[in-house]
């Protein structure tokens, strides 16, 4: 059964760091490429950041280009998302999901239950 | 960035009936598009990948079609368990980016 887990959110201040982590199982985990997409409170699905199964491709949102960055370690079965420089924008639920391929450019399957960040003071 | 845009963004419907939604991108985008059912508080769930294909385990009575730019969701006979908001996206190239959502309602 494949189980996708996130972790790390939190409340933060502007300005602000955080690194969210997703632990998934049940699956090859070097086979397939991961994402993180989030959800602003009352507001749609924003696509954040994709990396492919060998980690070699990283693809991110212009909101987020330059501050945060996506990772994985093949040998953990985890990707990070390292935050930095936080707004009161990116206050959202954030989810992670695997990828049908080890691409990046291929449609999700399995997603986990998210992880709420609160970027306030 | 290649943009969606879905129609309606909002509908009620009654229990039985067919009801269709539309996603639009503003260039061409092959069979790169997936559609999503979230219900309040749950994560998004995958209805249909490469336009056409259901998802294992989503129901029967959702359908997807269209290729290139137009796009369509459809629901055969609609169910009080299909209230929720739907979403395409697009995954090609570049940003996957999403469109603003449909709220079904009974």
């Amino acid at each position: 059964e494949v189980q996708v887990l996130e972790s790390g959110g939190g409340l933060v201040q502007p300005g602000g760091s955080l690194r969210l982590s997703c632990e998934a199982s049940g699956f090859t985990f070097s086979n397939y490429g991961m994402t993180w997409v989030r959800q602003a409170p009352g507001k749609g699905l924003e696509w954040v950041s994709s990396i492919s199964g060998s980690g070699d491709i990283t693809e991110y949102a212009d909101s987020v280009k330059g501050r945060f960055t996506l990772s994985r370690d093949n040998s953990k079965n985890t990707v990070d998302l390292q935050m930095n420089s936080l707004r009161a924008e990116d206050t959202a639920v954030y989810y992670c999901a695997t990828i049908r391929a080890v691409v990046v450019t291929d449609a999700t399957n399995y997603w986990g239950q998210g992880t709420l960040v609160t970027v306030s003071s | 960035d290649i943009q969606m845009t879905q129609s309606p963004s909002s509908l009620s419907a009654f229990v039985g009936d067919r009801v269709t939604i539309t996603c639009r991108a503003s260039q061409g985008i092959l069979n790169h598009l997936a559609w999503y059912q979230q219900r309040p508080g749950k994560p998004p769930k995958v209805l249909i990948y490469g336009a056409s294909h259901l998802q294992s385990g989503a129901p029967s009575r959702f359908s997807g079609g269209g290729y290139g730019a137009d796009f369509t969701l459809t629901i055969s006979s609609l169910q009080p368990e299909d209230v929720a908001t739907y979403y395409c996206q697009q995954y090609g190239s570049g940003p996957k980016t999403f469109g603003q959502g449909t709220k079904v309602q009974i």
